[in-house]
């Protein structure tokens, strides 16, 4: 079936630096998602993508819709503490199928 | 406006023994899903509904039922839980099978 591969795993950053973390397939996506999930919670959803090329953020985070529809990218531009989490990229398929999640990168951030 | 809840937040139980996962929704949601998370293996789809009065299986279906009791509530139950179903569960809605939104998840331990 059809998988999303999510990198890096993990990640141990200084406060202040930037991130970037990216989810690929070999099949095509007519959604992107990304959320995040702090410890013990539900993933909350952060970002949507409806389009090839989309690019769209909120606030530090910024996530773009690949141009050939099999990957998503999301950076979040100088991190501070409260940003570490799992943050999960989802996909749903042409043809309205369910989303399929990545495994997930774990981020850690040193004040 | 609570979004999605699910009770109980923790349950431990014995090999053999059945329960009954709940889950609701305020949204005005159509479709809802049950989930488990692993660590590692990211979030995987056990059920989902895509409106009131139908349910499909998922990837991970195995030792599960599930009921779609009217538009709000969705309910996950195990009827002899197994050691291998030891996970966290989430809930999860949607109103147009694109974006979902999750509950807090419950934890349950299988001894």
């Amino acid at each position: 079936g059809q998988q999303l591969n999510q990198s890096p795993q993990s990640m141990f950053i200084q406060e202040g630096e930037d991130v970037s973390m990216n989810c690929t397939s070999s099949s095509i996506f007519n959604t992107w998602l990304w959320y995040k999930q702090e410890p013990g919670e539900g993933p909350v959803l952060l970002i949507a993508l409806y389009k090839a090329g989309e690019l769209t953020s909120n606030g530090r985070l910024t996530a773009q819709f690949g141009i050939t529809r099999k990957d998503s990218f999301l950076n979040i531009s100088a991190s501070i503490p409260s940003d570490v989490g799992i943050y999960f990229c989802a996909g749903r398929p042409p043809g309205g199928g369910k989303l399929i999640f990545g495994q997930g990168t774990t981020l850690q951030v040193k004040p | 406006n609570a979004g999605v809840t699910q009770t109980p937040k923790f349950q431990v139980l014995k090999t053999g023994q059945s329960m009954t996962l709940q889950c609701a929704q305020d949204m005005n949601h159509n479709s809802m899903y049950w989930y488990r998370q692993d660590p590692g293996m990211g979030l995987r789809l056990i059920y989902y509904s895509a409106s009131e009065g139908t349910t499909d299986k998922g990837e991970v279906p195995n030792g599960y039922n599930v009921s779609r009791l009217n538009k709000r509530e969705f309910s996950l139950r195990l009827e002899s839980a197994a050691p291998s179903q030891t996970s966290v569960y989430f809930c999860a809605s949607s109103p147009d099978s694109y974006e979902q939104y999750f509950g807090p998840g419950t934890r349950l331990t299988v001894t």
